[in-house]
């Protein structure tokens, strides 16, 4: 699995958009890049994912560099459920997923 | 999205003591669920990940006879912790993967928070 870099933590006011870096430079070309976010004490959940393309869903955005070697979550309009740790984690569909540390991010009024 | 519950959502046991942990995908099969273990402050760490039908795979560090998995059916799995110690106290985490060709997701559990005294 490729390593990551993500900050430890982040700032974000309410109703402002959070974007969340990832470095993942060592991704291989056919393992996607996943984003989860876990809040205290729950399981994970589920947010993005993709390969190359840029991807939104009904949570967040995901892009990716042209070169794949990072990629950056956006969380449009932030609220104060979104505080979490946010998980980058690149691997190949179907494989165990490898949780580094991630980034905490705290939704502030 | 896919909803995996488990089962039960915390326990304390006595050190000594057997706890078993369900996992089960509720609106979709798995043919493949993944057992963690998050201790306080820290990451997930994957312990090991169960096929139906088959015997599951351990990750290094782990004892499969500690920590026996059981995936018999395409939506459960059981974990259970034989002779538990309080160094077992930690949040059990499952996940299981819903098949999508390339595009495969993992939906998690809420999480078991075992206690053992």
């Amino acid at each position: 699995d490729a390593k990551t870099t993500q900050p430890t933590s982040m700032d974000c006011a309410e109703g402002r958009a959070a974007n969340l870096p990832c470095n993942h430079s060592t991704i291989s070309g056919n393992e996607y890049v996943y984003w989860y976010r876990q809040i205290h004490s729950q399981g994970p959940q589920y947010i993005i994912h993709g390969l190359k393309n840029n991807e939104t869903n009904e949570m967040a955005s995901l892009i990716i560099t042209e070169d794949r070697k990072s990629s950056t979550l956006i969380l449009p309009h932030a609220t104060l459920r979104d505080t979490a740790v946010y998980y980058c984690i690149p691997t190949n569909s179907g494989y165990a997923l490898n949780f580094g540390k991630g980034t905490s991010l705290l939704v502030t009024p | 999205g896919a909803v995996v519950s488990q089962h039960p959502s915390w326990v304390i046991c006595k050190s000594g003591t057997s706890v078993k942990i369900e996992c089960r995908s509720l609106d979709f099969q798995a043919t493949t669920m993944f057992w963690y273990r998050q201790f306080p402050k820290q990451s997930l760490m994957l312990m090991a990940t169960s096929n139906e039908g088959s015997k599951a795979t351990y990750e290094q560090g782990v004892e499969k006879d500690k920590f026996l998995i059981n995936h018999a059916s395409l939506t459960l799995s059981t974990l259970t912790v034989t002779s538990a110690h309080p160094e077992d106290s930690s949040f059990y985490i499952c996940s299981a993967r819903r098949a999508r060709g390339v595009r495969d997701e993992q939906f998690f559990g809420p999480g078991t928070r075992l206690t053992v005294l």
